[in-house]
């Protein structure tokens, strides 16, 4: 069964150190998502990639954070000055395409937490 | 504002009764998003489905595109089964999901 992948699996990090998130989507899918997910709380869409560009982004998806597909398997998510409020569950997803029969198919998310 | 409801945001249930969770989206969309979280933080996929009735073993979801309403019922539950399940609703370009605040579902043996 294909699957998505992340790493790390946990970071740990000070605030205003950048952080780089990594996900290797399943191979033949298309479209990329990251959200994050803070603790107690609901999960939050951040930004969708395709076709190299974004496609959409939410308000959460400010100047700190940045999205690349640097080598056609790895998906990252860049946050360039964290901040304690950035702590949260990121999850990468990856779908074949946008039909009401593709399924999102979730990393296991990295935990990140700004100290 | 919130597109997405769910209710009811916590339920306990004595294993093997039939489960029933529902979801209330303000969004066109042309599909909807039912996700399991296990306690660990993991999510996986339950089904997506954009008319009518889908089963999986012993899963059963059913959405009504024009009541903007979906139900996911669990026959014979087990404890196996306690999760956060999530309903997520994609936009009409399929590109952005909502997501609703999760119903935290505890089987008791």
């Amino acid at each position: 069964e294909p699957e998505v992948t992340q790493t790390p699996s946990h970071q740990v990090t000070q605030m205003g150190q950048e952080v780089i998130l990594r996900c290797v989507p399943i191979s033949n899918h298309l479209y990329f998502y990251w959200y994050r997910q803070i603790l107690g709380q609901k999960v939050e869409f951040l930004v969708s990639f395709y076709n190299n560009e974004i496609s959409e982004k939410s308000e959460i998806f400010d100047d700190q954070f940045s999205v690349e597909r640097p080598d056609g398997s790895n998906f990252t998510l860049k946050i360039r000055s964290t901040k304690l409020e950035d702590s949260a569950m990121y999850f990468c997803a990856s779908r074949a395409g946008t039909g009401a029969s593709n399924e999102q198919i979730f990393g296991p998310g990295t935990r990140l937490t700004v100290l | 504002k919130n597109e997405v409801e769910q209710s009811p945001q916590n339920l306990t249930a004595q294993e093997g009764e039939f489960i029933t969770i529902n979801c209330s989206y303000s969004v066109g969309i042309s599909a909807l998003h039912w996700l399991q979280q296990h306690p660990g933080g993991g999510i996986v996929s339950l089904f997506m489905l954009s008319s009518g009735k889908k089963k999986h073993g012993r899963l059963i979801a059913t959405i009504n595109i024009q009541e903007k309403h979906s139900s996911l019922h669990i026959t014979a539950s087990h404890p196996r089964d306690s999760a956060v399940y999530i309903c997520a609703v994609p936009t009409n370009t399929g590109n952005q999901f909502y997501f609703g605040t999760g119903t935290s579902l505890t089987v008791i043996p």
